[in-house]
């Protein structure tokens, strides 16, 4: 059974700051693994998803990793923004099969201060 | 335009009525999910549709009841509605044929309170 964790479960930083998420699986067969934003109160925005296949994914200052190995993958984001403030998800799915089964981890709360 | 959509946003309701919640997705999509989060956060499968199959049912009581009336559509009905079935319930969709990349896309969530 899969099992995802985030540690911290909350980060502050200042404005500038690169941040750094860390997620970590028990499973290595992992499929997919997808790293969302949620803002208070919202829904869950899809910012990377990594198969298998890759090591790392990038969308602007957003930089995932993943290492299969060693059963983490890490979420970088350059040059922190007061904007950047929210819960950011880890999700991790083990096999590819119809349903697609993610498990989250807790979150990380974000809060960049100006 | 929104790609997944639920209805209603917000659900206030007695112990022991019964109650619906709506999602459409339009991505065209073949999956649809609905995850709940309880009041600590945490996100759990409940339910996975593919095709208007039901494929995953995460050993949620039988007061739920989903219904996929096209791949576009599911819906989650609940019956006799319990305190502790307060929490935000989203729906998700996403492309599980050998074309898709499997990245799930959620709705923004409806908040049921039970009183």
């Amino acid at each position: 059974k899969q099992e995802v964790t985030q540690i911290p479960a909350a980060l502050s930083v200042p404005e500038g700051e690169n941040l750094v998420l860390n997620c970590s699986f028990t499973d290595s067969a992992i499929y997919n693994l997808q790293w969302f934003r949620q803002d208070p109160g919202k829904g869950l925005t899809s910012l990377l998803l990594i198969q298998s296949s890759q090591r790392e994914q990038t969308s602007g200052r957003l930089n995932a990793s993943l290492d299969k190995s060693s059963g983490r993958s890490t979420l970088y984001i350059a040059a922190s923004q007061p904007g950047d403030s929210a819960t950011y998800l880890c999700a991790g799915t083990t096999i590819k099969a119809a349903g697609n089964k993610l498990t989250f981890g807790g979150g990380t709360r974000v809060l960049v201060k100006p | 335009d929104t790609a997944v959509s639920q209805t209603p946003k917000y659900l206030v309701t007695q112990m022991g009525n019964d109650k619906s919640i709506k999602c459409e997705q339009n991505l065209g999509h073949d999956t649809m999910y609905w995850y709940k989060q309880d009041s600590k956060k945490f996100l759990k499968i409940m339910f996975s549709y593919n095709n208007k199959e039901l494929i995953i049912n995460e050993t949620v009581p039988n007061r739920f009841s989903p219904k996929s009336p096209d791949k576009a559509h599911l819906n989650l009905h609940i019956n006799s509605l319990e305190l502790g079935d307060s929490a935000v319930y989203f729906c998700a969709s996403s492309q599980e044929s050998t074309s898709g990349s499997g990245e799930l896309f959620f709705g923004e969530g409806s908040r049921l309170t039970v009183l």
